[in-house]
């Protein structure tokens, strides 16, 4: 069974500010694929990102950044300078392979970013 | 190009009645998935479908609730006889194809059940 754990509940940064959700996994699978997808006042969650388990490299996008380490399970997420239109509940997310996205999704953090 | 649509947003039920939630997926999409979000928890995967087929309802419990996604029109999730535990937000989501990179949702049906 897999498994996606984000401690932080709630998280208040002042804008501008730097911050990173945390996201740590459990499969037995050695082929998996992990996700993050925010979710925005409006109720749809957005994609952000799919990692697959043997692409270890650290990817950047913008302001935001992914540090992907296998060795501690781990997948966290870091916005920098955030804005307020970064407050949303953000999800991290796991599948293991056989096609279709069978998705197992952690509790969500959200995340207030204060003007 | 209009996104993942989801009605009614909101549904309000008496216990004993059905929920019928409606999810139209994005055109050209033909894979569709509901997932349901309790109160302080994460999206819980219920069930797949491809036009005119269930592929896994494992998530999905196995009395009061059936999922269809007929040739013609939206996928249908059906609630007989809804119990206050099934107030939740339910989610469609749909994808062109089995192995696409990412999942494209809509807001979500919220049902509460008095």
């Amino acid at each position: 069974a897999q498994k996606v754990t984000q401690a932080q509940t709630e998280i208040s940064v002042v804008e501008k500010e730097d911050v990173t959700l945390d996201c740590v996994y459990e499969t037995r699978d050695t082929t998996y694929y992990l996700f993050w997808y925010k979710q925005p006042p409006s109720g749809e969650l957005v994609f952000l990102i799919r990692r697959n388990s043997f692409d270890e490299q650290n990817e950047i996008s913008g302001r935001y950044s992914w540090n992907f380490q296998k060795s501690t399970s781990s997948f966290n997420f870091t916005i920098t300078a955030s804005q307020v239109v970064d407050s949303a509940v953000y999800f991290c997310a796991l599948s293991v392979s056989g096609g279709y996205q069978k998705v197992t999704f952690g509790t969500g953090t959200k995340l207030q970013v204060i003007p | 190009n209009a996104g993942v649509m989801q009605n009614p947003r909101h549904l309000v039920r008496r216990r004993g009645q059905e929920a019928r939630l409606r999810c139209s997926p994005m055109k050209g999409h033909s894979h569709v998935y509901w997932y349901r979000q309790l109160p302080e928890e994460g999206l819980k995967f219920m069930v797949y479908l491809q036009k005119e087929n269930i592929i896994d309802e494992s998530g999905m419990p196995k009395e009061r609730f059936s999922a269809e996604f007929p040739k013609e029109g939206p996928s249908i999730l059906r609630i007989q006889q809804v119990v206050r535990g099934d107030s939740a937000a339910y989610f469609c989501a749909s994808s062109p194809d089995e192995r696409n990179e990412k999942l494209f949702f809509g807001s979500g049906t919220q049902l509460s059940v008095l």
